[in-house]
C-alpha cells in the first residue's frame, strides 16, 4: 500500500544552520505531496504542498521539490530560527484523480529543535 | 471559533469503558476526517465523511470503533469496550470539497488505563 518514509530524528541545529529533512514515498501513481508542521501545543498545520512532478512548494522560507524520478520530497530551509522548533510530517495524498483528497498517508514525523 | 474544535482535549478512562470524542468542523466544510496518532508516529487515517455519510471507513481498526455525523456538521467518534492499545491522540480535520486544504483540530488525547 501507500507509504511515506521520513528521516528519523530528532534533529538538533543551531540558529541560522541549514536544514534538510528527507522524505520518500511509494511510487504508485501521481500523488499530491505535503509537509505539515506541529508547533508545541498546537494542531497540525499545512506548511507546503506540491501536486505534480517538478513542482516546488514553498512557505516561510521552507522549500520542497516533487522529484518523481527519486520518489522524494525533501524539506529544506537555508537558515533556521528558534521559532522553527516543531515536529515536521511528510505526507502523500491519494493518486491524482482520487476522490478522497484528505485521506493522507503520513510519515512518522521528525522533531526539530533549534538552539539560539 | 474559526478552527476545528475537538472535545474533550484529554480523556482518561478504564479498560472496557465506552468513550465518545466530539469534533466540530469549520463552518461550511463538507468533508470531515478522523485520524489517530500514536506516540512517536504520524497520524493514521480512520474515516472520512462527505456530508452526513461515511464515504470511506477503511481505516477503522475493528468494529469497536464507530463514527457518526448525523447533520453533516458535528461528528462523534465512538469507541466501545476500550483497550489499552486504543490510547492515542485522535485528530479531526475538515475541508471544503475537492482539493482544498485540510485543517486539523488540536486533538483529543485518550488514555486507557
Amino acid at each position: 500500500g501507500d507509504s511515506v518514509t521520513q528521516m528519523e530524528g530528532p534533529v538538533t541545529l543551531s540558529e541560522e544552520a541549514f536544514l534538510t529533512i528527507n522524505c520518500t514515498y511509494t511510487a504508485t501513481g501521481y500523488p499530491s505531496l505535503f509537509w505539515y508542521v506541529q508547533y508545541p501545543g498546537e494542531g497540525l498545520q499545512l506548511l507546503l504542498k506540491a501536486t505534480k512532478a517538478d513542482d516546488k512548494g514553498s512557505n516561510k522560507g521552507f522549500e520542497a521539490t516533487y522529484r518523481k524520478e527519486t520518489t522524494s520530497f525533501h524539506l529544506e530551509k537555508g537558515s533556521v530560527q528558534v521559532s522553527d522548533s516543531a515536529v515536521y510530517f511528510c505526507a502523500r495524498g491519494p493518486n491524482a484523480g482520487g476522490t478522497s483528497y484528505g485521506k493522507l498517508t503520513f510519515g512518522q514525523g521528525t522533531i526539530l529543535t533549534v538552539h539560539p | 471559533g474559526a478552527g476545528v474544535s475537538q472535545t474533550p482535549s484529554n480523556k482518561v478512562t478504564e479498560k472496557g469503558k465506552y468513550v465518545e470524542l466530539r469534533c466540530d468542523p469549520i463552518s461550511g466544510h463538507t468533508a470531515l476526517y478522523w485520524y489517530r496518532q500514536s506516540l512517536g508516529q504520524g497520524p493514521e487515517f480512520l474515516i472520512y465523511f462527505q456530508g452526513t455519510g461515511a464515504a470511506d471507513d477503511s481505516g477503522l481498526p475493528n468494529d469497536r470503533f464507530f463514527a457518526v455525523r448525523p447533520e453533516g456538521s458535528v461528528s462523534t467518534l465512538k469507541i466501545q469496550r476500550t483497550e489499552r492499545g486504543d490510547s492515542a491522540v485522535y485528530l479531526c480535520a475538515s475541508k471544503v470539497g475537492g482539493t482544498g486544504e485540510l485543517f486539523f483540530g488540536e486533538g483529543s488525547r485518550l488514555t486507557v488505563l
